[in-house]
């Protein structure tokens, strides 16, 4: 099994920060990852797919990058609407997702 | 604008079947892996399988035993069952359309970008 570990779990920020979260896999994964930003009794939206491209329709102060094992989510400058939770998935072998990071306001 | 409807019963017993449907639509059915995805109240997601038009699936390995995929496309709709459920299968079920990324023309993956609201299956004695 792939398994995902992101980092850090909990992130606490303010409006207008640079925050970066981190995914890490267990084994090389190419760049068959995605990112996901999920809201309270929401599904989960799909803002990152194959690691770097941004999904239609999600503003480009997000970015993603990175392959084989580690990769990263990069908000530019926080919204208000960008306070959710985040997770990795990978799809190299089966699916397997991150455990999350919460993003907070600080 | 795709839109996924699902159903199916909240309320299980221990030793049940869970059984949920999911139909599509405003697009195509075919040319796309459909999953179902689960998450557990206050914890992480989990991905449990996905099935295209033909009928091809994948399935979570720890999974694998108790869960069926199956796909009508007369309905455009595609359904999950999971035997013999536990309380540890409470959770809130999704049910998402996996879009294929080519490279030189050859598909090589599917990623989830529209899903499911969610159905919350609770299961109890």
């Amino acid at each position: 099994d792939i398994q995902l570990t992101q980092s850090p779990s909990f992130l606490s920020a303010s409006v207008g920060d640079r925050v970066t979260i981190t995914c890490r896999a267990s084994q090389g994964i190419s760049s068959y990852l995605a990112w996901y930003q999920q809201k309270p009794g929401k599904a989960p939206k799909l803002l990152i797919y194959a690691a770097s491209t941004l999904q239609s329709g999600v503003p480009s102060r997000f970015s993603g990058s990175g392959s084989g094992t580690e990769f990263t989510l990069t908000i530019s400058s926080l919204q208000p609407e960008d306070f959710a939770t985040y997770y990795c998935q990978q799809l190299n072998s089966y699916r397997t997702f991150g455990q999350g990071t919460k993003l907070e306001i600080k | 604008q795709v839109q996924l409807q699902q159903w199916g019963a909240g309320l299980l017993k221990p030793s049940e079947t869970l059984s949920l449907t999911c139909a599509v639509y405003g697009g195509s059915f075919s040319g796309y892996y459909w999953s179902w995805i689960r998450q557990p109240p206050g914890k992480g997601l989990e991905w449990i399988g996905e099935i295209n038009h033909s009928g091809s699936t994948n399935y979570n390995p720890s999974l694998k035993s108790r869960v069926t995929i199956s796909v009508d496309t007369s309905k455009n709709q595609f359904s999950l069952k999971l035997s013999s459920v536990t309380a540890a299968d409470t959770a809130v079920y999704y049910c998402a359309r996996g879009f294929p990324i080519r490279v030189f023309g050859v598909v090589i993956r599917h990623y989830m970008d529209v899903w499911g609201k969610g159905t919350t299956v609770t299961v109890s004695s």
